[in-house]
């Protein structure tokens, strides 16, 4: 089953600890984003990827980091997180660049306390 | 840069209303657009998308879109709504030849049964 896979589902953390919110597809897409859900902010774009070892940044990166060594993996990195990190985060996939058949992932509930 | 407005935050209707929820994007360019549902606790679905030919699109579930260019609109509709329609409605731009896909704030839609 083609999917977007994502983990931890939920995850509660202290302020400064380091976390990474893992994303792994199966499809072989070339594209891969994550994204933060805020209330009354809809989706917002952290980084964004187009290739292995290709990224570019979305347009909310601060305080976030990612790597792309394999294909079906784009893991989601917080150094040091704070507070307002605190969002639902989603990762997405996508054969090519336009989006057409994108799939997202079921997304990380992520709390900074 | 690509962006996307809805000015509907929450639209609460009975059921077996019209339904007919606002997108206005930003970009002079050819622009590929889609409409995406989430159902409480869930992920985002594909409703439907617009790349080229006819404006008026139709999607999943009874949805459908018209593409107005002069109007940089991209309206979504339902004839009558059902309860089960209750989610959150984002509208979202891809910029032709950009890698980007750009989502609106979103729109909560609350049916009255």
């Amino acid at each position: 089953e083609a999917q977007v896979t994502q983990n931890p589902r939920y995850l509660i953390t202290v302020t400064g600890k380091k976390l990474t919110v893992t994303c792994s597809q199966n499809m072989n897409h070339e594209y891969m984003s994550w994204y933060r859900q805020d209330p009354g902010l809809g989706l917002r774009q952290i980084y964004y990827s187009m290739n292995v070892e290709v990224t570019d940044k979305g347009d909310v990166p601060e305080g976030y980091k990612v790597s792309r060594k394999e294909k079906r993996n784009f893991p989601l990195i917080l150094e040091s997180p704070s507070p307002n990190q605190t969002s639902l985060y989603f990762c997405a996939s996508s054969l090519s660049g336009n989006w057409a058949e994108a799939f997202f992932g079921q997304g990380t509930r992520l709390t900074v306390v | 840069a690509q962006s996307v407005s809805q000015h509907n935050h929450h639209v609460i209707l009975s059921e077996a209303a019209s339904l007919e929820l606002g997108c206005n994007y930003s970009y002079g360019g050819t622009v590929n657009l889609f409409w995406y549902v989430q159902y409480p606790g869930q992920h985002l679905q594909l409703l439907l998308k617009y790349f080229s030919g006819d404006p008026l699109v139709k999607g999943i579930k009874g949805f459908e879109a018209e593409f107005i260019k002069s109007k940089f609109s991209f309206n979504l509709r339902k004839p009558s709504v059902q309860w089960s329609d209750t989610a959150e409605y984002f509208c979202a731009v891809n910029a032709f030849g950009n890698e980007k896909l750009t989502f609106g704030t979103g729109t909560r839609l609350t049916i009255i049964p």
